[in-house]
């Protein structure tokens, strides 16, 4: 089963507007990250946060992480049509090794 | 600085014929791959990992294989395609150590007809 789920499915806000996407996950982990992918095209990593964290920054984007309720959240604050993408968690289990795994993703469209 | 290439980027390929997506690393040594597939607005489902030359680790039962003949490189592999086989293919890597920040190759779309 998918150890990330992101809610929503899918976002549409306008231009200038902030942008919150939630990621839930079921076990321990070592950090959860965020990446973007744009259509077609691989995805990019976007920010890392690790389980001693609760809140992280990197330009418009902010992190949370609640490890008690197993769940993050991604803010983009201001967006621009240039964030049209879809955002997906990706945790780092502590039983899982190398690998990360990921949810299903958030489509989120910005409309100018 | 590290780069990631696969190819082809698209591929159209008839049920029942051989599979060989490629993908090498530049820039890094002894890195950590990953090859996933991604079905039309889903997430990722990791086929294989690498942590090093020969080994290799199946996360998913399938018509697919995966080798990395040299460190850098990561090859998919089918003998036989199926329909299901669809979709779109994106290659990996990683450190060794540390958080296992993944950077992602630009992709490849195949579709089996």
């Amino acid at each position: 089963s998918q150890q990330g789920e992101e809610d929503p499915q899918a976002l549409s806000i306008q231009e200038g507007e902030n942008a919150t996407m939630n990621c839930s996950y079921k076990t321990s982990i070592n950090n959860l990250q965020w990446y973007r992918q744009n259509s077609g095209r691989g995805l990019v990593h976007l920010i890392l946060i690790r389980s001693n964290e609760r809140e992280k920054h990197s330009g418009r984007l902010r992190v949370t992480l609640d490890t008690s309720k197993k769940s993050s959240s991604l803010l983009i604050t201001a967006s621009r049509a240039a964030d049209t993408a879809s955002y997906f968690c990706a945790t780092d289990a502590r039983a899982a090794g190398n690998k990360l795994t990921f949810g299903g993703g958030t489509r989120v469209l910005v409309k100018p | 600085s590290q780069t990631i290439h696969q190819w082809p980027a698209t591929l159209v390929q008839p049920v029942g014929s051989p599979l060989s997506l490629e993908c090498t690393v530049e820039g890094t040594s002894n890195p950590n791959l990953y090859w996933y597939r991604q079905a039309a607005g889903r997430g990722l489902q990791l086929l294989f990992y690498s942590i090093g030359i020969d080994q290799i680790s199946s996360e998913v039962p399938q018509n697919l294989s995966a080798s990395r003949p040299q460190d850098r490189q990561f090859i998919l592999s089918s003998k036989k395609l199926l329909l299901s086989d669809s979709g779109f293919y994106l290659c990996a890597w990683s450190t060794g150590t540390g958080d296992y920040e993944q950077y992602f190759g630009p992709g490849t779309r195949l579709t089996v007809t």
